[in-house]
């Protein structure tokens, strides 16, 4: 059974940049047609779709953090990764990486548990 | 930037039905948006409902249901349960590979 886990630190200062990985186990990031995603969710609040990548390295970034936003995959390590420069305390939040199954569906069918992330000098 | 709103909440008494929908800032929501819908009860991942619109995820109560209603994603909990009480997010495909979550209802039962 595939699962995702979450890595990285959980403190971040202002202005730097922002680093996660996400660790698929229990299968191939490369096998099937998946895409893998990063959502976030400041505390309190709603669910934002940050971005995602296809294992060939194609990827697909939310508007509003495009100029900010890197999502890279290491088909060797059976990881991906996210990397969200320039980061304020509006960056607070728990990142969930996901799977996504194809690649219009809105299926986010296996999540990570979360990984909280906080922004603060 | 497109905003894709519901309802901030909604109670509902256990066997009643309830109806959240999805709509967006500007214009309607139609099948060509996929909408999906999440549960997530505190502390936990979301976990996945409805898909394309109507399509119930493996293993989920046929108490809910999918639609569009008066151009908007709707999610319909008929007969709800004390579990039901949760935050409900919908999402939709904007095209391009991108996604826009909705702002989420909370749905208290009692």
């Amino acid at each position: 059974q595939v699962q995702l886990q979450e890595s990285g630190p959980g403190l971040v200062k202002p202005s730097q940049t922002l680093s996660l990985t996400c660790t698929v186990s229990g299968g191939s990031i490369s096998s099937g047609f998946y895409f893998w995603n990063w959502i976030r969710q400041p505390a309190g609040e709603g669910l934002e779709w940050v971005g995602r990548i296809y294992t060939v390295g194609s990827t697909n970034y939310s508007p509003s953090l495009k100029s900010r936003v890197t999502i890279s995959v290491d088909t060797s390590k059976n990881q991906f990764s996210l990397k969200l420069s320039s980061v304020t305390a509006a960056d607070t939040a728990v990142y969930y990486c996901a799977r996504e199954v194809g690649a219009t569906t809105g299926v986010f069918d296996i999540w990570g548990q979360g990984t909280l992330v906080t922004v603060s000098s | 930037q497109t905003v894709v709103t519901q309802e901030p909440s909604f109670s509902v008494s256990p066997g009643g039905t309830v109806t959240l929908t999805c709509g967006l800032s500007s214009g309607s929501v139609s099948t060509n948006y996929y909408p999906s819908w999440y549960q997530q009860t505190p502390g936990q991942a979301p976990r996945t409902l409805v898909y394309n619109t109507n399509t119930r995820s493996s293993g989920v109560p046929d108490r809910f249901s999918g639609s569009i209603l008066w151009s908007k994603a709707a999610l319909t909990i008929t007969g709800a349960q004390a579990d039901d009480e949760s935050h409900y997010y919908c999402v939709l495909y904007m095209g391009g590979g991108v996604y826009v979550f909705g702002t989420g209802t909370k749905v208290t039962v009692l």
